[in-house]
Protein backbone atom coordinates (compact mmCIF):
# COMPACT_ATOMS: atom_id res chain seq x y z
CA UNK A 1 0.00 0.00 0.00
CA UNK A 2 2.97 2.29 -0.74
CA UNK A 3 1.76 6.05 -0.62
CA UNK A 4 -1.28 6.46 1.44
CA UNK A 5 -1.18 6.39 4.59
CA UNK A 6 -3.39 6.54 7.26
CA UNK A 7 -3.17 7.04 11.41
CA UNK A 8 -3.69 5.23 13.73
CA UNK A 9 -3.98 1.74 13.16
CA UNK A 10 -6.08 1.52 16.16
CA UNK A 11 -7.88 3.19 18.29
CA UNK A 12 -10.84 3.43 21.30
CA UNK A 13 -12.61 6.27 22.05
CA UNK A 14 -15.51 6.38 24.50
CA UNK A 15 -19.13 7.45 23.30
CA UNK A 16 -19.52 11.49 22.79
CA UNK A 17 -15.56 11.88 22.30
CA UNK A 18 -14.58 13.27 19.20
CA UNK A 19 -11.11 12.36 16.86
CA UNK A 20 -9.37 12.61 13.39
CA UNK A 21 -8.78 9.64 11.42
CA UNK A 22 -5.54 10.30 9.12
CA UNK A 23 -4.91 10.13 5.53
CA UNK A 24 -2.25 11.41 3.67
CA UNK A 25 -0.67 10.25 0.10
CA UNK A 26 2.48 11.17 -1.48
CA UNK A 27 1.32 10.41 -5.15
CA UNK A 28 -0.40 14.05 -6.33
CA UNK A 29 -3.85 11.96 -6.61
CA UNK A 30 -6.90 14.18 -7.17
CA UNK A 31 -9.34 11.81 -5.81
CA UNK A 32 -9.25 10.80 -2.51
CA UNK A 33 -12.01 9.00 -0.26
CA UNK A 34 -13.20 7.22 3.22
CA UNK A 35 -14.72 4.20 3.37
CA UNK A 36 -15.87 1.82 6.63
CA UNK A 37 -16.12 -1.72 6.61
CA UNK A 38 -18.46 -3.69 8.56
CA UNK A 39 -19.17 -7.80 8.91
CA UNK A 40 -21.29 -8.93 5.74
CA UNK A 41 -21.29 -5.79 4.15
CA UNK A 42 -18.19 -4.94 2.48
CA UNK A 43 -16.73 -1.75 2.25
CA UNK A 44 -19.17 1.61 2.19
CA UNK A 45 -18.49 5.25 1.03
CA UNK A 46 -18.76 7.64 4.03
CA UNK A 47 -17.55 10.88 2.12
CA UNK A 48 -14.91 11.39 -0.99
CA UNK A 49 -13.01 14.40 -2.50
CA UNK A 50 -12.16 15.43 -6.51
CA UNK A 51 -9.28 17.79 -5.34
CA UNK A 52 -8.70 20.37 -3.28
CA UNK A 53 -11.07 22.47 -1.69
CA UNK A 54 -14.24 20.04 -2.95
CA UNK A 55 -15.43 17.15 -1.00
CA UNK A 56 -19.28 15.55 -0.97
CA UNK A 57 -21.25 12.66 0.82
CA UNK A 58 -21.02 9.12 0.02
CA UNK A 59 -23.10 6.54 1.41
CA UNK A 60 -23.07 6.70 4.92
CA UNK A 61 -22.20 10.26 5.60
CA UNK A 62 -24.13 10.93 9.26
CA UNK A 63 -21.66 11.66 12.46
CA UNK A 64 -18.86 12.32 9.62
CA UNK A 65 -17.10 15.41 8.68
CA UNK A 66 -13.96 15.97 5.95
CA UNK A 67 -12.59 18.72 4.49
CA UNK A 68 -9.67 18.99 1.84
CA UNK A 69 -7.11 21.87 2.69
CA UNK A 70 -4.36 20.34 0.49
CA UNK A 71 -4.09 17.91 -2.32
CA UNK A 72 -2.16 15.65 -0.17
CA UNK A 73 -4.67 15.07 3.30
CA UNK A 74 -7.92 14.05 3.58
CA UNK A 75 -9.03 13.86 6.93
CA UNK A 76 -11.98 12.05 8.43
CA UNK A 77 -13.58 13.88 11.54
CA UNK A 78 -15.71 12.00 14.41
CA UNK A 79 -17.80 14.43 15.41
CA UNK A 80 -19.49 12.62 18.50
CA UNK A 81 -18.26 9.01 18.67
CA UNK A 82 -21.08 6.15 19.09
CA UNK A 83 -20.57 2.91 19.24
CA UNK A 84 -22.79 2.30 15.82
CA UNK A 85 -19.21 3.99 14.31
CA UNK A 86 -17.13 0.47 15.62
CA UNK A 87 -15.61 -0.20 12.73
CA UNK A 88 -12.97 -0.73 10.93
CA UNK A 89 -11.50 2.49 8.43
CA UNK A 90 -10.17 2.57 4.71
CA UNK A 91 -8.72 5.65 2.83
CA UNK A 92 -8.34 5.14 -0.86
CA UNK A 93 -6.96 7.52 -3.43
CA UNK A 94 -6.47 7.59 -7.12
CA UNK A 95 -4.73 9.32 -10.03
CA UNK A 96 -8.48 10.50 -11.25
CA UNK A 97 -12.13 10.38 -10.31
CA UNK A 98 -11.85 7.59 -13.55
CA UNK A 99 -11.37 4.77 -11.26
CA UNK A 100 -9.75 2.05 -14.00
CA UNK A 101 -7.38 -0.99 -13.48
CA UNK A 102 -5.15 -0.64 -11.15
CA UNK A 103 -4.97 2.90 -9.76
CA UNK A 104 -6.98 2.90 -6.89
CA UNK A 105 -4.45 3.01 -3.49
CA UNK A 106 -5.62 2.05 -0.14
CA UNK A 107 -4.50 2.70 3.14
CA UNK A 108 -3.81 -0.34 5.74
CA UNK A 109 -7.33 0.67 7.43
CA UNK A 110 -7.53 2.24 10.96
CA UNK A 111 -9.33 -0.33 13.27
CA UNK A 112 -11.74 2.28 15.53
CA UNK A 113 -13.69 0.91 18.69
CA UNK A 114 -16.34 2.92 20.56
CA UNK A 115 -17.11 1.89 24.02
CA UNK B 1 -27.88 2.08 -8.09
CA UNK B 2 -25.49 -0.71 -8.78
CA UNK B 3 -25.43 -4.14 -7.10
CA UNK B 4 -22.54 -6.41 -6.43
CA UNK B 5 -23.79 -9.92 -4.81
CA UNK B 6 -21.15 -12.50 -3.75
CA UNK B 7 -23.21 -15.80 -2.99
CA UNK B 8 -20.50 -17.71 -0.96
CA UNK B 9 -19.91 -16.45 2.65
CA UNK B 10 -17.25 -19.59 3.01
CA UNK B 11 -15.56 -21.57 0.57
CA UNK B 12 -12.75 -23.89 1.61
CA UNK B 13 -9.94 -25.33 -1.25
CA UNK B 14 -7.38 -28.26 -1.42
CA UNK B 15 -3.97 -26.69 -1.71
CA UNK B 16 -3.27 -26.73 -5.18
CA UNK B 17 -6.49 -26.83 -6.41
CA UNK B 18 -8.35 -24.50 -8.49
CA UNK B 19 -11.10 -22.59 -6.74
CA UNK B 20 -14.16 -19.83 -8.24
CA UNK B 21 -15.60 -17.54 -6.34
CA UNK B 22 -18.78 -16.16 -6.98
CA UNK B 23 -19.94 -12.40 -8.47
CA UNK B 24 -22.50 -11.08 -9.99
CA UNK B 25 -22.98 -7.67 -10.54
CA UNK B 26 -26.49 -5.51 -11.72
CA UNK B 27 -26.29 -2.27 -13.45
CA UNK B 28 -27.49 -0.27 -16.00
CA UNK B 29 -24.59 1.64 -17.07
CA UNK B 30 -22.82 0.36 -20.21
CA UNK B 31 -19.82 1.23 -19.24
CA UNK B 32 -18.26 -0.10 -15.71
CA UNK B 33 -15.58 -1.54 -13.85
CA UNK B 34 -14.83 -4.90 -12.22
CA UNK B 35 -12.49 -5.31 -9.33
CA UNK B 36 -11.23 -8.43 -7.34
CA UNK B 37 -9.37 -7.36 -3.62
CA UNK B 38 -8.07 -9.35 -1.08
CA UNK B 39 -8.08 -8.94 2.30
CA UNK B 40 -6.23 -11.20 4.50
CA UNK B 41 -6.38 -11.04 8.46
CA UNK B 42 -4.01 -8.35 8.55
CA UNK B 43 -6.81 -6.22 7.12
CA UNK B 44 -5.08 -4.52 4.04
CA UNK B 45 -6.88 -4.60 0.74
CA UNK B 46 -5.16 -5.84 -2.11
CA UNK B 47 -6.00 -5.55 -5.51
CA UNK B 48 -6.16 -8.66 -7.57
CA UNK B 49 -7.40 -7.94 -10.88
CA UNK B 50 -9.79 -6.00 -13.10
CA UNK B 51 -11.98 -6.31 -16.29
CA UNK B 52 -13.57 -3.31 -18.35
CA UNK B 53 -16.87 -3.78 -19.64
CA UNK B 54 -15.63 -3.56 -22.74
CA UNK B 55 -12.39 -5.56 -22.71
CA UNK B 56 -12.93 -8.70 -24.67
CA UNK B 57 -10.51 -10.68 -23.39
CA UNK B 58 -10.91 -12.08 -19.96
CA UNK B 59 -8.39 -10.08 -17.43
CA UNK B 60 -5.67 -12.39 -15.74
CA UNK B 61 -2.65 -12.15 -13.49
CA UNK B 62 -0.50 -14.65 -13.04
CA UNK B 63 -2.59 -17.78 -10.96
CA UNK B 64 -5.80 -15.31 -10.97
CA UNK B 65 -8.05 -15.12 -13.90
CA UNK B 66 -11.76 -13.37 -14.06
CA UNK B 67 -14.47 -15.00 -16.18
CA UNK B 68 -16.44 -12.17 -17.42
CA UNK B 69 -19.56 -13.55 -18.38
CA UNK B 70 -21.27 -10.28 -19.41
CA UNK B 71 -24.71 -11.17 -20.88
CA UNK B 72 -24.98 -13.40 -17.15
CA UNK B 73 -23.73 -10.39 -15.61
CA UNK B 74 -20.98 -12.39 -13.68
CA UNK B 75 -17.50 -11.51 -13.25
CA UNK B 76 -16.03 -14.92 -11.33
CA UNK B 77 -13.22 -15.29 -9.65
CA UNK B 78 -10.44 -18.09 -10.52
CA UNK B 79 -7.76 -18.43 -8.45
CA UNK B 80 -5.15 -21.50 -9.94
CA UNK B 81 -2.95 -23.70 -7.93
CA UNK B 82 -4.79 -22.91 -4.76
CA UNK B 83 -1.70 -22.16 -1.73
CA UNK B 84 -2.37 -21.48 1.93
CA UNK B 85 -1.37 -17.91 1.70
CA UNK B 86 -4.90 -17.41 -0.47
CA UNK B 87 -6.27 -17.90 2.63
CA UNK B 88 -8.17 -14.67 2.71
CA UNK B 89 -11.31 -12.32 2.48
CA UNK B 90 -12.14 -11.70 -1.40
CA UNK B 91 -14.29 -8.96 -2.08
CA UNK B 92 -16.04 -8.21 -6.21
CA UNK B 93 -16.32 -4.91 -6.21
CA UNK B 94 -18.08 -2.17 -9.10
CA UNK B 95 -17.10 1.60 -10.32
CA UNK B 96 -20.32 3.70 -9.45
CA UNK B 97 -20.68 6.83 -11.31
CA UNK B 98 -21.23 9.65 -8.65
CA UNK B 99 -22.18 13.51 -9.73
CA UNK B 100 -18.54 14.69 -8.93
CA UNK B 101 -16.70 11.20 -9.19
CA UNK B 102 -16.57 7.19 -9.14
CA UNK B 103 -16.68 5.32 -5.65
CA UNK B 104 -16.77 1.37 -5.98
CA UNK B 105 -19.66 -0.53 -4.63
CA UNK B 106 -18.09 -3.97 -2.52
CA UNK B 107 -20.12 -7.26 -2.11
CA UNK B 108 -20.27 -8.87 1.06
CA UNK B 109 -17.27 -10.79 0.65
CA UNK B 110 -16.14 -14.88 0.46
CA UNK B 111 -13.76 -16.10 2.94
CA UNK B 112 -11.86 -18.58 1.25
CA UNK B 113 -9.97 -21.40 3.52
CA UNK B 114 -6.84 -23.20 1.63
CA UNK B 115 -6.41 -26.63 3.85
CA UNK B 116 -3.03 -28.53 3.15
Amino acid sequence: NAGVTQTPKFQVLKTGQSMTLQCAQDMNHEYMSWYRQDPGMGLRLIHYSVGAGITDQGEVPNGYNVSRSTTEDFPLRLLSAAPSQTSVYFCASSYSVGYSGNTIYFGEGSWLTVV
Amino acid sequence: AQKITQTQPGMFVQEKEAVTLDCTYDTSDQSYGLFWYKQPSSGEMIFLIYQGSYDEQNATEGRYSLNFQKARKSANLVISASQLGDSAMYFCAMREALEYGNKLVFGAGTILRVKS
